[in-house]
């Protein structure tokens, strides 16, 4: 069946560093593929998404790429700060004529920003 | 534009009993999913719904149904609640045509 896998579960990096999040799906249609964000108590925020028709979206510090062959796609955060510590979530998607269909999670990474 | 809205934010139920949340969705969202969120199983999807039809179900069993109404509000349902229904419940909502889904506040919803 539909799978997204994730890892690494659980990331420690010093304020600074860089942390990279990866994700591989299984159903070669999906098209679409969002992270999000969620800190504790609060809702997932959508930080970046990326289509099939591109390999790779940057928004200041957090950049996503995509490697259709090898359904692999990455999140990767640069120059890391406290408040990115969070658990991120990537999901997959296939959407249809008439607007999304359901998104496959992955079970997400819990990043912790070591000052 | 208000963002999604979900009622009520908390819950306590017992064995047995049956419960009903709702998610109201960003004006002029369509399309309303349902996920259940706990820690050992991330994000589970349960359905979605588009113009009041269920377009995809997930995984569980019967006692989870839901809902939409012609104003796009959801409802979703569990009936002969267990234990392990114990969780968050998130609903996230899309415009027509939209990948981007938002979510909600969610529903923490206790079982005893």
């Amino acid at each position: 069946g539909e799978n997204v896998e994730q890892h690494p579960s659980t990331l420690s990096v010093q304020e600074g560093d860089s942390a990279v999040i990866k994700c591989t799906y299984s159903d070669s249609a999906s098209n679409y593929f969002p992270w999000y964000k969620q800190e504790l108590g609060k809702r997932p925020q959508l930080i970046i998404d990326i289509r099939s028709n591109v390999g790779e979206k940057k928004d200041q510090r957090i950049a996503v790429t995509l490697n259709k062959t090898a359904k692999h796609f990455s999140l990767h955060i640069t120059e890391t700060q406290p408040e990115d510590s969070a658990v991120y979530f990537c999901a997959a998607s296939k959407t249809g004529t008439s607007g999304t269909y359901k998104y496959i999670f992955g079970t997400g990474t819990r990043l912790k920003v070591l000052a | 534009k208000a963002g999604v809205t979900q009622t009520p934010r908390y819950l306590i139920k017992t064995r047995g009993q049956q419960v009903t949340l709702s998610c109201s969705p960003i004006s002029g969202h369509r399309s309303v999913s349902w996920y259940q969120q706990t820690p050992g199983q991330g994000l589970q999807f349960l359905f979605e719904y588009f113009s009041e039809t269920q377009r995809n179900k997930g995984n569980f069993p019967g006692r989870f149904s839901g809902r939409q109404f012609s104003n796009s509000r959801s409802e979703m349902n569990v009936s002969t609640l267990e234990l392990g229904d114990s969780a968050l419940y998130l609903c996230a909502t899309a415009g027509a045509g939209q990948e981007t889904q938002y979510f909600g506040p969610g529903t923490r919803l206790l079982v005893l």
